[in-house]
């Protein structure tokens, strides 16, 4: 069963507008929680972090929210730009191997 | 800058073959990790390494074996390739922060696509 889902397998949004992508996750023993960004044909990059101790951590453009109730967590992008058209990977862990979401593919329009 | 290297980005092998995927990394990195990509299937770890000579199977270890013999250089092994092995197999890198905790954060390579004919 899935511990870290991401239920959007795509997500389409205009240049210059907020990309919402959203995370759940089952396990409460989870205590750091991961958003990496992967074009075609590179690996993935880490993009940004939270622990669980936050609920929110920013940076740039680029901000991930926690809600450790709901076991949800989301990343914000503003504005949004082409270039960050890509493959989103949630990921989250208690130990030094951490459980991927199966992604979602945002593309931005121009 | 932290490197995590992919011998070879593109390979076409026959069912049947063995395969030899090697990664090398250069952050002196304790953990070490393999994983394929399939679309709509997300990262699915295979196997990984805490250390030297050790290793742990990940989720859907059938049909690959690894091996530890340095510290930077885990490679993977497709004993014999069948088709449902065509895939992205990505290699990546970790270790403990400066406090000694899990971060979760991993290095990637740039993948090695494989396809099995």
């Amino acid at each position: 069963d899935q511990q870290v889902k991401q239920n959007s397998p795509s997500l389409s949004v205009q240049e210059g507008r907020i990309s919402i992508l959203n995370c759940d996750y089952t396990n409460s023993m989870f205590d750091y929680f991961l958003w990496y960004k992967k074009y075609p044909a590179e690996g993935p990059t880490f993009l940004i972090s939270i622990s669980s101790i936050k609920d929110k951590n920013e940076d740039g453009r680029f901000t991930v929210f926690l809600n450790k109730s709901a076991k949800h967590l989301s990343l914000h992008i503003v504005p949004s730009q082409p270039g960050d058209s890509a493959v989103y990977f949630c990921a989250a862990g208690g130990s030094y191997i951490p459980t991927f979401g199966r992604g979602t593919s945002l593309i931005v329009h121009p | 800058d932290v490197k995590v290297t992919q011998s070879s980005r593109y390979l076409v092998k026959r069912t049947g073959e063995k395969v030899f995927l090697e990664c090398v990394q250069d952050m002196d990195h304790e953990n070490m990790f393999w994983y394929r990509q399939d679309p709509g299937l997300g990262l699915r770890l295979i196997y990984f390494s805490y250390d030297v000579k050790m290793k742990e199977k990940g989720d859907i270890p059938e049909g690959y074996s690894v091996s530890r013999e340095k510290k930077e250089r885990f490679s993977l092994i497709l004993e014999s390739a069948s088709t449902n092995q065509t895939s992205m197999y990505l290699c990546a890198s970790s270790s403990p922060g400066t406090s000694g905790k899990n971060t979760g954060e991993l290095f990637f390579g740039e993948g090695s696509r494989l396809t099995v004919l």
